[in-house]
C-alpha cells in the first residue's frame, strides 16, 4: 500500500536551517510528484512547492523561493524539504502529498517543526 | 494568486443532518478543485477531486459540484466520524490555495 512516512519533530532557533524528509514505498517513486504543504497552528493549508521525482523539476510559492529546496533521492524513493533562514513563524506542521492528477491523494502524516529562541 | 473563500467557518449539526459547505474562487479554476477532511492531529484526507469525482474509499454520502468560481461539498447524511474541518483547494494553478476551511461541529 502506498504510505509517506516523514520524519521526526524539529526543534530550531531562529536563523537556522531544517532539512525534512519524506519515505515513500508502494508505488514507482518516479512516476509522480511530491508537494510540500504547511500548516502554522490555526491556519488554513499553505502550499510550499513540489518536486517531480522522476525528473527532478521544482516548482516553489514565490512566498518561500528565496528560502526553500525540494529533492528527491530516487534510490531512497525518499523527498526532502530544505529550509533556511527560520523565523518563528515558520512555525508549523510540515506535510508531504503525492499528487495524482492534480490532487493529493496520498499524505505523510506531518512534521512539527517549532522555531523558538 | 487565486484567493479561495469557504463559507460557513464553522456550522453545528446534528447526526443525520444535510450539510453543504461552500468554496468560492476568486477567478475561474475551471474544474480543477479538490477537496479535504482533515480531523485534529492528523493529515488533510482528499474526499472528491475535479469538483466532483468521489475519491476510492470515500462514502457516497460525500458529493461534489460546481465549476468556474463557485463549488460545494454536500454530505448527505451527517456521520459521527464527520466531524471534522474540511477545506478546498485549488489545482489550476500555482500557487496552489487552500480555503480558510469549515469546522463542523457536533449540535
Amino acid at each position: 500500500q502506498v504510505q509517506l512516512v516523514q520524519s521526526g519533530t524539529e526543534v530550531k532557533k531562529p536563523g537556522a536551517s531544517v532539512k525534512l524528509s519524506c519515505k515513500t514505498s508502494g508505488y514507482t517513486f518516479t512516476s509522480y510528484v511530491i508537494h510540500w504543504v504547511r500548516q502554522a497552528p490555526g491556519q488554513r493549508l499553505e502550499w510550499m512547492g513540489w518536486i517531480h521525482a522522476g525528473n527532478g523539476n521544482t516548482k516553489y510559492s514565490r512566498k518561500f523561493q528565496d528560502r526553500v529546496t525540494i529533492t528527491s533521492d530516487t534510490s531512497a524513493s525518499t523527498a526532502y524539504m530544505d529550509l533556511n533562514s527560520l523565523r518563528p513563524e515558520d512555525t508549523a506542521i510540515y506535510f508531504c502529498a503525492r499528487e495524482q492528477q492534480l490532487h493529493n491523494d496520498y499524505w505523510g502524516q506531518g512534521t512539527l517543526v517549532t522555531v523558538s529562541s | 494568486e487565486i484567493q479561495m473563500t469557504q463559507s460557513p467557518s464553522s456550522l453545528s449539526a446534528s447526526v443525520g443532518d444535510k450539510v453543504t459547505i461552500t468554496c468560492r474562487a476568486s477567478q475561474s479554476v475551471s474544474g480543477y478543485l479538490n477537496w479535504y477532511q482533515q480531523k485534529p492531529g492528523k493529515a488533510p484526507k482528499l474526499l472528491i477531486y475535479s469538483a466532483s469525482s468521489l475519491q476510492s474509499g470515500v462514502p457516497s454520502r460525500f458529493s461534489g459540484s460546481g465549476s468556474g468560481t463557485e463549488f460545494t461539498l454536500t454530505i448527505s447524511s451527517l456521520q459521527p466520524e464527520d466531524f471534522a474541518t474540511y477545506y478546498c483547494q485549488q489545482s489550476y494553478m500555482t500557487p496552489l490555495t487552500f480555503g480558510g476551511g469549515t469546522k463542523v461541529e457536533i449540535k
